[in-house]
């Protein structure tokens, strides 16, 4: 069974900066590319990024291009995105999701998400 | 203002009829496949359609999709109080290189 656990979520002054993990099992990790989404409070679904199985190939919404940074490491079955330049509108519950294949950036499967709060 | 369109809300009563509809562009529905998932309040969402237009496993029948140019709809028959819930649809835009979804659909059960 896929699992995926994210973990850091916290709330942060605006400029501020966080790691997002997500553990993966259940799954051959290097075999699927990843992805990131948030759902902002009362708002909806908003794909942010993805990386391919080697890691080799990223994807970025604009907004969040050249602040955020996605990565994964293979050999911890983990992916992670890099939070920088931190705004109000970046808080958010953030999902880490599988793809169905090595390239393919649509989500399959879904962790529960991670609370991520932007405020002073 | 999301990239694909869908009615914020839609309604039926139990063993209703009703279709979810996602509108688009040349440069993602009508060049690329369309997966739809299901967002419970409080919890993760589900996919309800991948991107081969089929269910994965747990889903029931009574949920089809369709797509025709640029556009798609979700088709969800026998309405049951579990459907209760916001739908919402994704693809791949070749212009943003970015996958882009729907602002999704409230759909409530009377």
């Amino acid at each position: 069974e896929v699992q995926l656990l994210e973990s850091g979520g916290d709330l942060v002054q605006p400029g501020g900066s966080l790691r997002l993990s997500c553990a993966a099992s259940g799954f051959t990790f290097s075999n699927y590319a990843m992805i990131w989404v948030r759902q902002a409070p009362g708002k909806g679904l908003e794909w942010l990024s993805s990386i391919s199985d080697s890691g080799g190939i990223t994807y970025y919404i604009p907004s969040v291009r050249g602040r955020f940074t996605i990565s994964r490491d293979n050999s911890k079955n983990t992916l992670y995105l890099y939070l920088n330049s931190l705004r109000a509108e970046d808080t958010a519950v953030y999902y880490c999701a599988k793809s169905p294949s090595g390239t393919e950036s649509k989500p399959e499967s879904w962790g529960q998400g991670t609370l991520v709060t932007v405020s002073s | 203002q999301s990239v694909l369109t869908q009615p914020p809300s839609a309604s039926g009563t139990p063993g209703q009829w009703v279709i979810l509809s996602c509108s688009g562009n040349t440069s993602n529905i009508g060049r690329n496949t369309v997966t739809w998932y299901q967002k419970l309040a409080g919890t993760a969402p589900k996919l309800l359609i991948d991107n081969h237009n089929q269910r994965p496993s747990g889903v029931p029948d009574r949920i089809s999709a369709s797509k025709s140019g640029t556009s798609a709809s979700l088709a969800i028959s026998g309405l049951q109080s579990e459907d209760e819930a916001e739908y919402y649809c994704a693809s791949w835009d070749a212009s943003l290189r970015t996958v882009v979804f729907g602002g999704g659909t409230k759909l409530t059960v009377l």
